[in-house]
């Protein structure tokens, strides 16, 4: 394992699906975080686990998305009733933190690019 | 909240000039800085970050100032190449997460 990665890298689903994404972390990495990006705008966060816990979620994120750490491992982000403005890149990020706050390197995956028509 | 600001949106240089890139953020609270790459289709990367104990840090060709009494930041990059010609992205810890700019696209001109 050399890398965050992610599945599928992309996604094409029309209007009112249900969609779901996998982030593998890098095994030694305690921390996993999603975020989504659309063109010409930086990461944005979406939620984030330590170790399998759900410690914080964007006042974006809408009652559509979930996401799940069940093992403290890989991760699914998954969207219902998909909209078309869901479409974006979305990324999944992990480090290694020791204390509460977030102070090593997140090392990206290639993320899922997700178009819903 | 906390909010990032990074200017300029798109920035061209002259190949072996330097190239600066500035943000502000609002929390002061705010104590760790990263900067990210993002070449085209790929993966954000970290190049260099600061911690707020610190004022400057310097990789190579790549540093960073921070002045936290006005609550900005910027990356220098000197002697750049084309391969620096990306898009960067700075970023500001508030609270558990990271508070990203909007990015600068960075033009290496030959």
């Amino acid at each position: 394992d050399t890398g965050v990665s992610q599945d599928p890298r992309h996604k094409i689903t029309k209007r009112g699906q249900n969609v779901t994404f996998r982030c593998d972390p890098i095994s030694e990495h305690n921390r996993l975080y999603w975020y989504r990006q659309t063109l010409g705008q930086g990461p944005e966060f979406l939620t984030y686990f330590q170790n399998e816990a759900q410690l914080e979620k964007s006042r974006l994120l809408s009652n559509r998305f979930s996401a799940e750490r069940p093992k403290g491992s890989f991760s699914t982000l998954e969207i219902q009733r998909t909209e078309q403005g869901d479409s974006a890149m979305y990324l999944c990020a992990s480090s290694f933190e020791l204390g509460g706050y977030s102070y090593n390197e997140q090392f990206f995956g290639p993320g899922t690019r997700l178009t819903v028509l | 909240g906390e909010n990032v600001e990074q200017h300029p949106s798109t920035l061209s240089v002259q190949e072996g000039d330097s190239a600066v890139i500035k943000c502000t953020y609002s929390d002061s609270a705010s104590n760790y800085f990263p900067w990210y790459k993002q070449e085209l289709g790929k993966r954000p990367q970290l190049i260099i970050d600061i911690r707020s104990n610190v004022g400057e840090k310097k990789d190579q060709r790549i540093a960073v100032t921070l002045n936290k009494t006005a609550k900005h930041f910027s990356l220098h990059i000197t002697e750049t190449q084309p391969e620096d010609s990306a898009v960067y992205f700075c970023a500001a810890r508030s609270n558990y997460q990271l508070i990203w700019g909007a990015g600068t696209k960075l033009i290496i001109k030959p």
